[in-house]
């Protein structure tokens, strides 16, 4: 199967700091990626679309100042978490689909655990 | 968006098969139903995907009634490794994903 790839798989963090975590599709273009997170013992929960070429689409209660999306290739997304506080450690997963034709697979990447200290 | 409902949690016994139902009344008549597996600290897995009747795989089933109101992911002779979150969801279009609650499937040896 497709494969996304996130990098880093974990980061610490010093309060205040803003961190940067990538998401790539490794052997296909995605238009169209999207970012979840998953607290402990809870579900994903989706934060945010990620459209080539254009701005983020966030879901509601979702601080678009907060959670910065660039989706500057078709390859790659990144999503920047600024001055980031303790409440926002958590998992952080992206996903991408080969196209945007109906129920394709969507593909997982493997996530990215973020601690902030 | 047809919201799911699973139940929170399942014990099993390596060998045994086992049956995780899906409710959801109210899918739509382009939605597709999909089902995921999650390991802890990992991104969610594709298991299987159906629109109606039975799907299998190398690795499971899935049986869609009629009425499309539920969907049940069967899983044969699970083993240890089995031992994660499954989730159902309704799909149309888009590929943008809003996961339930999820099943937690404990497989004991």
């Amino acid at each position: 199967g497709a494969v996304v790839s996130q990098h880093p798989s974990w980061v610490i963090c010093k309060s205040g700091t803003s961190v940067k975590i990538e998401c790539r599709s490794l052997d296909f273009q995605a238009t169209t990626m999207f970012w979840y997170r998953q607290f402990p013992k809870q579900s994903l929960m989706l934060m945010a679309t990620s459209n080539e070429g254009s701005k983020a689409t966030y879901e509601q209660g979702v601080e678009k100042d907060k959670f910065l999306i660039n989706h500057a290739s078709l390859t790659l997304s990144t999503l920047t978490v600024t001055s980031a506080h303790p409440e926002d450690s958590s998992f952080y997963i992206c996903s991408a689909s080969r196209d945007s034709r109906v129920n394709t697979e969507a593909f997982f990447g493997q996530g990215t655990r973020l601690t902030v200290v | 968006l047809a919201k799911t409902t699973q139940p929170i949690s399942m014990d099993s016994y390596e060998g045994q098969e086992v049956n995780i139902t899906c409710s959801h009344n109210n899918i739509a008549t382009n939605d597709y139903i999909t089902w995921y597996q999650q390991f802890p600290s990992q991104g969610p897995r594709f298991i299987i995907q159906g629109y109606k009747t039975k799907v299998t795989n190398e690795v499971a089933s899935l049986f869609i009634p009629a009425d499309r109101k539920s969907s049940t992911l069967s899983l044969p002779r699970v083993s240890l490794s089995d031992t994660a979150v499954y989730y159902c969801l309704v799909i149309y279009n888009f590929n943008k994903f809003y996961f339930g609650s999820g099943t937690k499937l404990n497989v004991k040896p």
